[in-house]
């Protein structure tokens, strides 16, 4: 499978407590996208970067939230300090850097749950 | 499998007819939409996109018309089937040769059989 891959698939955590995800774009792929998706509700803009620069962030990337791509491959997503509005379908998505858009590949997403 | 969509508008079509899946955009910088099929449990898969120098464009069984005087896009299912049942999204950019994505809030198309 040479799709977007995400781990992992589900993470059930206390609240307080730090969690880690990963994602592994195409592997061609240099742009890499981290989105939030909760029930009911179309996916939501975190951050996105091109190689290893971070080159954009939402409002809703909070001081709890980082995220990472180190050598331009794969990407972590950390939430320190979870909270129950943390609880959420977390996708990564990958695209081809070229002149203009290009369509975003997702992940089948990291099922966060804080109790 | 996880459900997407619980309280989402609802589109219900014969297997075999055509479907049309609405969506009213708000950014006019927005140059570049996208319309994306998901799935319970899964995450969003591209269906077909669209530069704002074109109107129209056909794919296999899809076609996607912009109107940008109204700021509109509409998504158009050719002989609906089955495997057509999931939640459906557009997504712009929102302002012009910005490369993130900003979605819509999807449309559940079910096809009864």
């Amino acid at each position: 499978d040479t799709g977007v891959s995400q781990n992992p698939r589900h993470k059930i955590t206390k609240r307080g407590q730090n969690v880690t995800f990963r994602c592994d774009p195409i592997s061609e792929h240099n742009r890499l996208y981290w989105y939030r998706q909760t029930l009911g509700q179309g996916p939501e803009f975190l951050t996105y970067f091109q190689n290893e620069a971070q080159l954009e962030k939402s409002r809703l990337l909070s001081d709890r939230f980082s995220a990472e791509r180190p050598k331009g491959s794969f990407s972590t997503l950390e939430i320190q300090r979870t909270e129950q509005g943390d609880s959420a379908m977390y996708l990564c998505a990958s695209s081809l850097a070229r002149q203009g858009n290009s369509p975003l590949h997702f992940g089948n997403g990291t099922r966060l749950t804080v109790t | 499998g996880e459900s997407v969509g619980l309280h989402l508008p609802t589109l219900s079509v014969q297997e075999g007819d055509n479907s049309i899946i609405n969506c009213a955009y708000s950014n006019s910088a927005s140059d570049y939409f996208i319309w994306y099929k998901q799935e319970s449990g899964k995450g969003p898969q591209f269906i077909i996109d669209i530069r704002s120098n074109m109107d129209k464009r056909q794919g296999q069984r899809v076609t996607v018309l912009l109107n940008k005087t109204v700021k509109h896009l509409s998504l158009q299912i050719a002989a609906t089937q089955p495997g057509d049942s999931a939640v459906y999204f557009c997504a712009e950019n929102g302002d012009t040769g910005r490369r993130a994505l900003t979605f819509g809030s999807g449309t559940r198309l079910q096809v009864q059989p």
